[in-house]
């Protein structure tokens, strides 16, 4: 079955720093690959959506990159901000529509 | 607010009872998914709709768990005989799936299912 995963650990990071997050999947071929936006208790909120063909997307301070050599996606934020603190999912979509999300990564941004 | 609601936000039940939720999706979304969410996990799917057809299934879900979208536009999600292990947080999600896009998934606020 696929898998998923995401940095193990929580991210803590100076603001004004780039935050790095990282995705790696295996057992898998998605057809794309999304990031979403999780806050406590709250559903979670979609960022950017990257195809299998693309090799970069950017959105204000957000890129993303993906690799289905290294079945990998790398999540920035540029200029990280406080508010930027929450929790990160990325999600692979196949041809099916089925959704899978990773475990999530943590991020706080320290002021 | 035009966003995904869903109803309860919390449910206190026990073991045994029978419980069900409902999802509002955004009006002009055809697609509506089930997912299942426990602290420190992603969402995991459980099945989702376009229009009132279930199209997709999870193996995970089990013959206790049925959800149906009879006219195409809320859903509902009904755990029988619930047990501790159903403890989670139950998300809803829409999509405004148009022939040839991607999809993108707007989420409601969840569930938070507590079974003593």
């Amino acid at each position: 079955s696929q898998k998923i995963e995401q940095n193990s650990e929580a991210l803590n990071i100076q603001e004004g720093k780039t935050a790095t997050l990282t995705c790696n999947y295996t057992n898998y071929s998605p057809a794309y690959l999304q990031w979403y936006r999780q806050d406590p208790g709250r559903g979670p909120v979609f960022l950017l959506l990257i195809r299998e063909n693309e090799k970069e997307k950017r959105k204000e301070r957000l890129k993303v990159t993906f690799d289905t050599t290294l079945k990998q996606s790398l999540f920035h934020i540029t200029a990280s901000q406080p508010a930027d603190s929450a929790t990160y999912l990325c999600a692979l979509v196949g041809t099916g529509n089925q959704f899978y999300f990773g475990t999530g990564t943590s991020l706080t941004v320290i002021p | 607010d035009t966003g995904v609601s869903q109803d309860p936000r919390h449910k206190i039940t026990k073991r045994g009872q029978n419980v069900t939720f409902r999802c509002d999706p955004i009006s002009e979304h055809n697609r509506l998914y089930w997912y299942r969410q426990t602290l420190g996990q992603g969402p995991e799917f459980l099945t989702y709709f376009q229009n009132e057809a279930q199209l997709e299934k999870s193996r995970l879900l089990s013959d206790r768990f049925s959800a149906e979208r009879p006219k195409g536009s809320f859903s509902t999600l009904e755990i029988q005989r619930t047990e501790q292990g159903d403890s989670a947080m139950y998300l809803c999600a829409s999509s405004p799936r148009l022939a040839g896009d991607t999809d993108t998934q707007y989420f409601g606020p969840g569930t938070r299912l507590t079974v003593l």
